[in-house]
């Protein structure tokens, strides 16, 4: 079956540096998304990789391993306004976003 | 204002009646999908559309039906709901089906009693 993991709920400092990890295993692979959502809103894409390696945009890099299945999110520089779920999805061989349940982030002053 | 919008915004439907949600872009995407979204789970693809004229089934479709007469319109029924059917409904499109990006409208939040 196809399945994406990441962590339910993580906690970390105004200012601070946080790491959300996702593994995954689908039918295929094209190319691995983040999404940010706010409570009561929708998602608003992040990031996107496809090869091996580190994308960087401002505060927030995403980085991709496909040999293992993982990637993760990277923000910087935290602010009050991160505090979110944050989505990772995999583009599976029917080009179909796979969805983990997302990771709450709860920024404390 | 280019985007996605949907309504209605919030719905309380009893169980066995017929209900449509709409789902209206203005961005020129060709494709369109539906998503249902649960607490501890992830988004979970109901329909789809390549382009207009065109559908298919997602992870979910059971319960659900979908047309797309047009590019801009992308209507979500359901026929007879049932209460397994409560949740928070996302329609998304993007400009093809790959690789970009998928842009979200506001939500519909269904409880069917």
């Amino acid at each position: 079956g196809q399945n994406i993991d990441q962590p339910t709920e993580m906690t970390a400092t105004e200012g601070a540096i946080v790491q959300i990890n996702c593994t995954y295993q689908t039918s295929g692979f094209n190319g691995l998304f983040w999404y940010q959502q706010h409570a009561g809103e929708a998602p608003t894409f992040l990031s996107y990789n496809v090869l091996d390696g580190l994308e960087e945009k401002g505060r927030f890099s995403s980085f991709l391993s496909r040999s293992k299945g993982y990637s993760y999110l990277l923000l910087k520089e935290l602010q009050m306004k991160d505090s979110a779920s944050y989505l990772c999805a995999v583009r599976d061989s029917n080009y179909q976003l796979i969805w983990g349940a997302g990771t709450k982030l709860i920024i404390k002053p | 204002i280019a985007g996605i919008t949907q309504a209605p915004t919030s719905q309380i439907l009893a169980a066995g009646r017929r209900m449509t949600l709409r789902c209206t872009q203005d961005m020129r995407h060709n494709a369109m999908y539906w998503y249902r979204q649960d607490l501890g789970l992830g988004l979970r693809l109901i329909h789809y559309s390549n382009t207009a004229g065109t559908t298919g089934k997602g992870e979910v479709p059971d319960g659900y039906s979908v047309s797309r007469a047009n590019t801009d319109d992308f209507p979500l029924t359901l026929a007879s709901a049932v209460p397994s059917q409560t949740s928070v409904y996302f329609c998304a499109s993007s400009r093809d089906r790959e690789p970009n990006e998928q842009f979200f409208g506001p939500g519909t939040r269904l409880t069917v009693l």
